[in-house]
């Protein structure tokens, strides 16, 4: 079944960096688009980025445009997210979501179980 | 940006009892609008997408239904695995995707 595995999440100070990777399985990868979404704690969700099968088109919240960076390796099943210049309203769980079908949809049925970032001094 | 609105922010049951929750868009957004569960320490969940169409394994006690600006979210008959938390999400304004604040529904 499909199974989406995040990790890289950890304590970062201000302006600091991180790398979070997603390992997908149970599906073909390279066929699906895949997002990063982001929950605040006990707050709701938001959606952060957006990367299409093949690695060409992205997309961006205005909140993480120009600090962070999407990207996929579709030869290793993988999604990644680097995080540049945090800050503390950064802090958040991470989910990695693939789309409800080949198609981009914007709809995210598949989830992982997310990775929490905090980002304080 | 298209704002969701979602009420009420808490909704108190009973097992058996019919939820209905309300979306509402600061814009039209046609039927391009998905409902998600999500429990406590758990991802959300699809349920619903495109206005009324259920997710797959979805039961069928949840149905979406409206159009526009306005949209419900109805269990039919509550379950107690169904205490939880709402989020409707819009993907019309591409790729600008939010979700609303969410409904809580809890254990009257």
């Amino acid at each position: 079944q499909v199974q989406l595995v995040e990790s890289g999440g950890g304590l970062v100070k201000p302006g600091g960096s991180l790398r979070l990777s997603c390992a997908a399985s149970g599906f073909t990868f390279s066929d699906y688009y895949m997002s990063w979404i982001r929950q605040a704690p006990g707050k709701g969700l938001e959606w952060v980025s957006y990367i299409s099968s093949s690695g060409s088109t992205i997309y961006y919240a205005d909140s993480v445009k120009g600090r962070f960076t999407i990207s996929r390796d579709n030869a290793k099943n993988s999604l990644y997210l680097q995080m540049n210049s945090l800050r503390a309203e950064d802090t958040a769980v991470y989910y990695c979501a693939r789309d409800i079908e080949m198609i981009p949809s914007g709809y995210f049925q598949h989830w992982g179980q997310g990775t929490l970032v905090t980002v304080s001094s | 940006e298209i704002v969701l609105t979602q009420s009420p922010a808490t909704l108190s049951l009973s097992p058996g009892e019919r939820a209905t929750l309300s979306c509402r868009a600061s814009q039209s957004v046609s039927s391009y609008l998905a409902w998600y569960q999500q429990k406590p320490g758990q991802a959300p969940r699809l349920l619903i997408y495109d206005a009324s169409n259920r997710a797959t394994g979805i039961p069928a006690r949840f149905s979406g239904s409206g159009s526009g600006t306005d949209f419900t979210l109805t269990i039919s008959s509550l379950e107690p695995e169904d205490f939880a938390v709402y989020y409707c999400q819009q993907r019309s304004n591409w790729p600008r995707f939010t979700f609303g604040p969410g409904t809580k529904v809890d254990i009257k």
